[in-house]
């Protein structure tokens, strides 16, 4: 079946504008994860999602940041007030339960101006 | 912060060569899982390994954990150049098993 599917792939917005990044899980996947990679380092945690809920969000780097996921599937992460520093590759994952394989999607490439 | 700490940093080798990388971590994990992104992007999975594993193989990939020592190795035999990518090892931690990175071993494998 098909993997992990995030859009749009590239996002380009002025500072100050609110963004929306969807992600697709692999379909069945209960559990869902976001993390953010800056140029040169690995990625880093945001939120997790298992089912409809966000279990635990404590990667969010302020309250401009909120993500959710309506019906337990697709997910979208919401960012209000965009600032330069907020510039990064969003990755979405997802995997059948939490203990399994996470499975990345392609990210969404964010720059903001 | 980040939790595993890849070494080295960058390794350049002849394709046919084997590739060594070693990841180090911190804190009691419940597994370890190795990455390969080409680009910036696009982030695969190689493979997992339990906490209560200690070598796992895949094709021309082997995967060594040492949980004493809090490090892993991975392995990749006969390099190709295609082999080319940054490799990150992550490791789930606690009950929502979110992963943790580190930041990555640029591998180069000149043809």
């Amino acid at each position: 079946g098909a993997g992990v599917s995030q859009t749009p792939s590239n996002k380009v917005t002025e500072k100050g504008k609110y963004v929306e990044l969807r992600c697709d899980p692999i379909s069945g996947h209960t559990a869902l994860y976001w993390y953010r990679q800056s140029l040169g380092q690995g990625p880093e945690f945001l939120i997790y999602f298992q089912g409809t809920g966000a279990a635990d969000d404590s990667g969010l780097p302020n309250d401009r940041f909120f993500a959710v996921r309506p019906e337990g599937s697709v997910s979208t992460l919401k960012i209000q007030r965009t600032e330069r520093g907020d510039s990064a590759v969003y990755l979405c994952a997802s995997s059948f339960q939490p203990a399994d394989t996470q499975y990345f999607g392609p990210g969404t490439r964010l720059t903001v101006l | 912060s980040q939790q595993g700490e890849e070494d080295p940093q960058a390794l350049s080798i002849q394709e046919g060569e084997n590739a060594t990388m070693n990841c180090s971590y911190k804190t009691s994990i419940n597994n370890l899982q190795w990455y390969r992104q080409n680009s910036g992007r696009g982030l695969v999975h190689l493979i997992l390994i339990r906490s209560n594993e200690r070598e796992k193989h895949s094709g021309r990939l082997r995967v060594t954990l040492d949980t004493s020592k809090k490090s892993s190795s991975l392995l990749i035999t006969a390099s190709r150049a295609a082999d080319t990518a940054s490799y990150f090892c992550a490791t789930a931690l606690g009950s929502n098993y979110k992963l943790t990175f580190g930041k990555g071993t640029l591998l180069t494998v000149n043809p």
